[in-house]
């Protein structure tokens, strides 16, 4: 599976859209592009995933370079709710079945007041 | 939505003993389901994944006699923490994946064990 690059920390004022970038410039075609968060104490949150068109859903937007490299995880009025750490995942899709999900370090979002 | 259940959410233990942890699928059978452990101040590591009806896969680097997975229905995956020791103390946390669905996967709640 492709690596993936975040920035260790950011911050967001509340009622702000929250803009969390991730690198995958090593993507294969097939490999795509999954968002979880953790709020402190709890288990992970599926939040978006993509392979190359942009995705939105009820929680956020996930915008995707045309040469796939890059994306942007976008929380569109950050919320105190949305601190957390957002992990970035590059995952080839795998059969009818998940496959294991292997989790980087992430970005620990501080949403301020 | 998807739940996955992880049972209990907290368990202090003297040193020695042993530790059952559940993860149930509430609303979905789940073939696989995977453990995960996790440090302060660090990510997820995972540990195992969990394969309904036979033996589960352990990444390397984990003692499989030491954290004794069972996988015995189709809801309901087991992690026993064996002889457990203050260096197991830690955030322990399951997730499954829906049929269907992909890599997408649910949580449990997580279970914070200390080992005394």
């Amino acid at each position: 599976d492709a690596k993936t690059t975040q920035p260790t920390s950011m911050d967001c004022a509340e009622g702000r859209a929250a803009n969390l970038p991730c690198n995958h410039s090593t993507i294969s075609g097939n490999e795509y592009v999954y968002w979880y968060r953790q709020i402190h104490s709890q288990g992970p949150q599926y939040i978006i995933h993509g392979l190359k068109n942009n995705e939105t859903n009820e929680m956020a937007s996930l915008i995707i370079t045309e040469d796939r490299k890059s994306s942007t995880l976008i929380l569109p009025h950050a919320t105190l709710r949305d601190t957390a750490v957002y992990y970035c995942i590059v995952r080839v899709q795998v059969g009818n079945q998940g496959g294991k999900l292997i989790f980087g370090q992430g970005t620990e979002l501080s949403v301020k007041p | 939505g998807a739940v996955v259940s992880q049972h209990p959410s907290r368990v202090i233990c003297k040193s020695g003993t042993s530790v059952k942890i559940e993860c149930r699928s509430l609303d979905f059978q789940a073939t696989t389901m995977f453990w995960y452990r996790q440090f302060p101040k660090q990510s997820l590591m995972l540990m195992a994944t969990s394969n309904e009806g036979s033996k589960a896969t352990y990444e390397q680097g984990v003692e499989k006699d030491k954290f004794l997975i069972n996988h015995a229905s189709l809801t309901l995956s087991t992690l026993t923490v064996t002889s457990a020791h203050p260096e197991d103390s830690s955030f322990y946390i399951c997730s499954a994946p829906p049929p269907g669905h992909g890599n997408i996967q649910y949580f449990g709640a997580g279970t914070r064990l200390s080992v005394l």
